[in-house]
C-alpha cells in the first residue's frame, strides 16, 4: 500500500482566512480523493482530484470554497477558503491505484482544522 | 445515488466474544465493499474488503459476508480483544461512480476486558 503524508497535521485559523492542505503519496497513484470528517461523524467525500484537469466535486461542495490542485501523480492540495467555524473538521486525503471502482483506498493521517 | 446504512451505532462485547456489524446499501451497481477501522485520533485503516463476485472472505479473526440479493454485507470479528475497540466504517462503491466510496455512519465497538 502507498504511504501517504499530509501537512499540516493540525491548525487553528481565524474566520475569513484560507488554509491549504498538502497530500503527498510515496508512489504514483491513479486516483486521489479528499474527504471531510466532522467530529464523531463518518467520512464524506469532497472531491476527486484529477491529475491535469479540474477536480470532480460531490454534491454540496464547490470549487470556490474548496479549490483543489493535482499537478502530478503523487501530490495534491486542498484549500479551505474563507473559513467559518462550520469548517472545523478533519480533512483526509486518500489514494487508490487502478482505474476501476474496486480498488483499495488508503488514507493519509488527516489534518485537524479548528476555525475560531 | 448510493446510500449506506450501518447497525448498530454502538456495540459492547466481552473480551473473547464475537461482534457483528451489518451494513445495507441501496445501489445494485455497487460492487466493492471495504471495511475500515479507525482508532481515536488515527486515520481509517482498511481491515478487509469484498467484491461482488464473492460471498464471503476471511482473514484470521475477521470475516465479511455479502448478500447481493438483499444488498447487505456484514463484518464478523471473533475472539474479540481490547485492541479491537475502535470505530468501524463500512463503505460501498461502484465502477460507474468512478470509485467514489459512500461510507456508513460507523459503529463504535467497545471490547470489555
Amino acid at each position: 500500500s502507498a504511504v501517504i503524508s499530509q501537512k499540516p497535521s493540525r491548525d487553528i485559523c481565524q474566520r475569513g482566512t484560507s488554509l491549504t492542505i498538502q497530500c503527498q503519496v510515496d508512489s504514483q497513484v491513479t486516483m486521489m480523493f479528499w474527504y471531510r470528517q466532522q467530529p464523531g461523524q463518518s467520512l464524506t467525500l469532497i472531491a476527486t482530484a484529477n491529475q491535469g484537469s479540474e477536480a470532480t466535486y460531490e454534491s454540496g461542495f464547490v470549487i470556490d470554497k474548496f479549490p483543489i490542485s493535482r499537478p502530478n501523480l503523487t501530490f495534491s492540495t486542498l484549500t479551505v477558503s474563507n473559513m467559518s467555524p462550520e469548517d472545523s473538521s478533519i480533512y483526509l486525503c486518500s489514494s487508490a491505484v487502478g482505474l476501476a471502482g474496486d480498488h483499495e483506498q488508503f488514507f493519509g493521517p488527516g489534518t485537524r482544522l479548528t476555525v475560531l | 445515488g448510493e446510500n449506506v446504512e450501518q447497525h448498530p451505532s454502538t456495540l459492547s462485547v466481552q473480551e473473547g466474544d464475537s461482534a457483528v456489524i451489518k451494513c445495507t446499501y441501496s445501489d445494485s451497481a455497487s460492487n466493492y465493499f471495504p471495511w475500515y477501522k479507525q482508532e481515536l485520533g488515527k486515520r481509517p485503516q482498511l481491515i478487509i474488503d469484498i467484491r461482488s463476485n464473492v460471498g464471503e472472505k476471511k482473514d484470521q479473526r475477521i470475516a465479511v459476508t455479502l448478500n447481493k440479493t438483499a444488498k447487505h454485507f456484514s463484518l464478523h470479528i471473533t475472539e474479540t480483544q481490547p485492541e479491537d475497540s475502535a470505530v468501524y466504517f463500512c463503505a460501498a462503491s461502484a465502477k460507474n461512480y468512478g470509485q467514489n466510496f459512500v461510507f456508513g455512519p460507523g459503529t463504535r465497538l467497545s471490547v470489555l476486558p
